[in-house]
């Protein structure tokens, strides 16, 4: 079946530091892939996605490109805030895309 | 903009009482879902639903019960609760494009968070 590997955390970075998240994937056919982030105490909301192979996803400085050699879609951003402190999780939808499959998610706190 | 509501946001139970989570949407949503979040773990689809009146199961359904008699509402109920349903839970909701298919694009609700002891 489908499944998505992250990067093991938590994740602590200083304030302007680089980010990259790790995310790789196993599916069927040929999935979307997806980055979700939730703020404390929030549910997940959208982050970026990418539908197809090479595609880039973007949004609020972050940025994930789809590779479907490597089977990855590794989160990145170039300058981190201590706003973007929260839970970032990778998932695909295959198939009939009725459902999401998620990785385990990652734990990301920026110190100033 | 209301999107996406859940009740209550917090419970306790006892082992083998019951009791039914609320999620509400008004955005005219086709597609909802229920998740468990569980450390390390991520989120786990336990039951969904393409339209009122069609329900199916998850990947951990075993314990939770759901029907869609509207639109707007999806209701999760536990019949009997155990300790290994202490989770936070959510609620989600998408609509498919054009081709009737999901794009993945949910939408959830702030989350439930139980504790059966």
């Amino acid at each position: 079946g489908d499944s998505v590997t992250q990067m093991e955390g938590p994740v602590t970075l200083s304030e302007e530091a680089f980010l990259t998240i790790n995310c790789t994937y196993t599916a069927t056919g040929y999935p979307s892939l997806f980055w979700y982030v939730q703020y404390p105490g929030e549910g997940l909301q959208l982050l970026l996605k990418a539908t197809k192979a090479d595609d880039k996803g973007s949004n609020k400085g972050f940025e994930a490109t789809y590779r479907k050699e490597t089977t990855s879609f590794h989160l990145e951003k170039g300058s981190v805030q201590v706003s973007d402190s929260a839970v970032y999780f990778c998932a695909l939808t295959s198939g009939s895309a009725r459902q999401l499959t998620f990785g385990s998610g990652t734990q990301l706190t920026v110190l100033p | 903009n209301a999107g996406v509501t859940q009740t209550p946001k917090f419970q306790v139970l006892k082992t083998g009482q019951s009791m039914t989570l609320q999620c509400a949407q008004d955005m005219n949503h086709e597609y909802m879902s229920w998740y468990r979040q569980d450390p390390g773990m991520g989120l786990r689809l336990i039951h969904y639903s393409v339209g009122a009146g069609i329900t199916d199961q998850g990947e951990v359904p075993n314990g939770y019960n759901v029907s869609r008699s509207t639109t707007e509402d999806f209701p999760l109920r536990l019949l009997s609760a155990a300790p290994s349903q202490t989770s936070v839970y959510f609620c989600a909701s998408s609509s498919p494009n054009r081709q009737g298919q999901g794009t993945g694009e949910l939408f959830f609700g702030e989350g439930s968070r139980l504790t059966v002891l």
